[in-house]
């Protein structure tokens, strides 16, 4: 399979625990964008990189979210100090242009 | 501003009717235009996509036309299928030519198809 993988698949954890996700890009693409979707609704722009610089950060990306591409390949995105307010699906997307992405499974975060 | 509104769900229709479900966007230029689709338990795929006025994207029977008179890209199927059952999303870039990155999503729309 050669499209994008994200680990874990699903992670459960207790409020204030840190956490950390892993997302493999189709090894071609050049561009990683990680997004936030809450139940019922679309998902929600976070972070991007270009190779390993990241280029864009929402709002949304408060002090306790990192995210890192230290070779332009493989991604991790960590969250600290988590709250249950970060419960959600973490999608990581990738591309070789700056529009259309192809998207992973996603990793569905649950804070107790 | 820039946003992406979908027509609420769910949507619930019988095998081999007709499907639409709306969208309109906001923007400040000529973005490209997506639906994506989301099975249960499954990420985004992609389901079709146009970049300028005019253009019709199509993919499994789903078509959807930009038009930039109306900023609308209305997704539609003639006939549906029990296994076109999954959330529906559009979606903007930024705008067209923009090498930034963000994807701004609309709510998703619930389709169920039954037989």
């Amino acid at each position: 399979d050669t499209g994008v993988s994200q680990d874990p698949r699903h992670k459960i954890t207790k409020r204030g625990q840190n956490v950390t996700f892993r997302c493999d890009p189709i090894s071609e693409h050049n561009r990683l964008y990680w997004y936030r979707q809450t139940l019922g609704q679309g998902p929600e722009f976070l972070t991007y990189f270009q190779n390993e610089a990241q280029l864009e950060k929402s709002r949304l990306l408060s002090d306790r979210f990192s995210a890192e591409r230290p070779k332009g390949s493989f991604s991790t995105l960590e969250i600290q100090r988590t709250e249950q307010g970060d419960s959600a699906m973490y999608l990581c997307a990738s591309s070789s242009t700056p529009d259309t992405q192809y998207f992973g499974p996603g990793t569905r975060l649950t804070v107790l | 501003g820039n946003s992406v509104t979908q027509m609420e769900g769910p949507v619930t229709l019988s095998e081999e009717a007709f499907l639409t479900i709306n969208c309109t966007y906001t923007a400040t230029g000529y973005p490209s235009l997506f639906w994506y689709v989301q099975y249960p338990g499954e990420g985004l795929q992609l389901l079709l996509k146009a970049t300028k006025a005019d253009d019709k994207g199509s993919n499994k029977g789903f078509e959807a036309t930009y038009r930039k008179e109306t900023t609308s890209f209305h997704l539609e199927k003639g006939s549906v299928q029990v296994s076109d059952s999954a959330v529906y999303f559009c979606a903007r870039h930024l705008d067209r030519g923009s090498t930034l990155g963000r994807l701004y999503f609309g709510r998703g729309t619930q389709l169920t198809v039954w037989p």
